[in-house]
């Protein structure tokens, strides 16, 4: 398996808090993304990174913000969290290379109540 | 812009019987195409790919996948159905530029004892 991990695993907490989920990786892969799952929706695209400080928007980016101040970290904020951000998030890697395969985390399952 | 489409959300099959999940992609460029299944609380693993060559692709735990240019399908298959393949299956489309990978909403499979 590929060295993903995210933390933390489980949180729940107020509406209007910020909310801080990091992933972490141990393979030096260039690329790391966040997604959400939603039942109906699958998976999501967030924002992704590129590099260290590179970082660009996905479909559903609004609320959220990111950061990568290291290759192997990927931070997740959500500056004011809402109920509609509670889901299941999960962070990938991969080279970005044609052709190459995404890895996955384990995922980080938030409600906001 | 690349799109992923998975028919039925719910499949059911009775234990030993054949297992067709099944993926549409449209793509203006020849794709990478995923396959990757999620057991209940877990992140996505890879269960095979196509990148270049041979159309019929093998991956793990006895699934393969046949690609079809002419029809701009993917679907999974398994001749026979085991107990410990209920999950939730995603069909993706990998980058060819780019760096954005799209998922399909998921078929979720129940084996029938």
């Amino acid at each position: 398996d590929a060295g993903i991990t995210q933390s933390p695993r489980h949180k729940v907490t107020e509406t209007g808090t910020p909310v801080t989920l990091r992933c972490h990786q141990t393979e030096n892969h260039r690329y790391m993304y966040w997604y959400r799952q939603d039942p109906g929706h699958g998976l999501r695209l967030i924002h992704y990174s590129y590099g260290v400080k590179d970082t660009d928007k996905g479909e559903v980016s609004d609320g959220y913000s990111v950061s990568r101040s290291k290759t192997e970290d990927f931070l997740l904020t959500l500056e004011s969290a809402t109920s509609s951000q509670t889901s299941v998030y999960f962070c990938a890697i991969s080279d970005g290379l044609a052709g190459d395969t995404q890895y996955f985390g384990p995922g980080t399952r938030l409600t906001v109540l | 812009a690349q799109s992923v489409t998975q028919l039925g959300s719910h499949v059911s099959v009775s234990e030993g019987a054949l297992v067709l999940l099944r993926c549409n992609y449209s793509s203006s460029v020849p794709p990478y195409l995923f396959w990757y299944v999620q057991y209940p609380n877990q992140g996505l693993q890879l269960l095979l790919k196509y990148t270049t060559g041979a159309t019929l692709v093998k991956g793990i735990n006895g699934f393969e996948a046949e690609f079809k240019k002419s029809e701009t399908s993917f679907h999974l298959t398994k001749p026979s159905a085991h107990m410990s393949d209920a999950a939730e299956y995603f069909c993706a489309v990998g980058p060819n530029t780019g760096n954005q990978f799209y998922f399909g909403t998921g078929t979720s499979l129940t084996v029938i004892p």
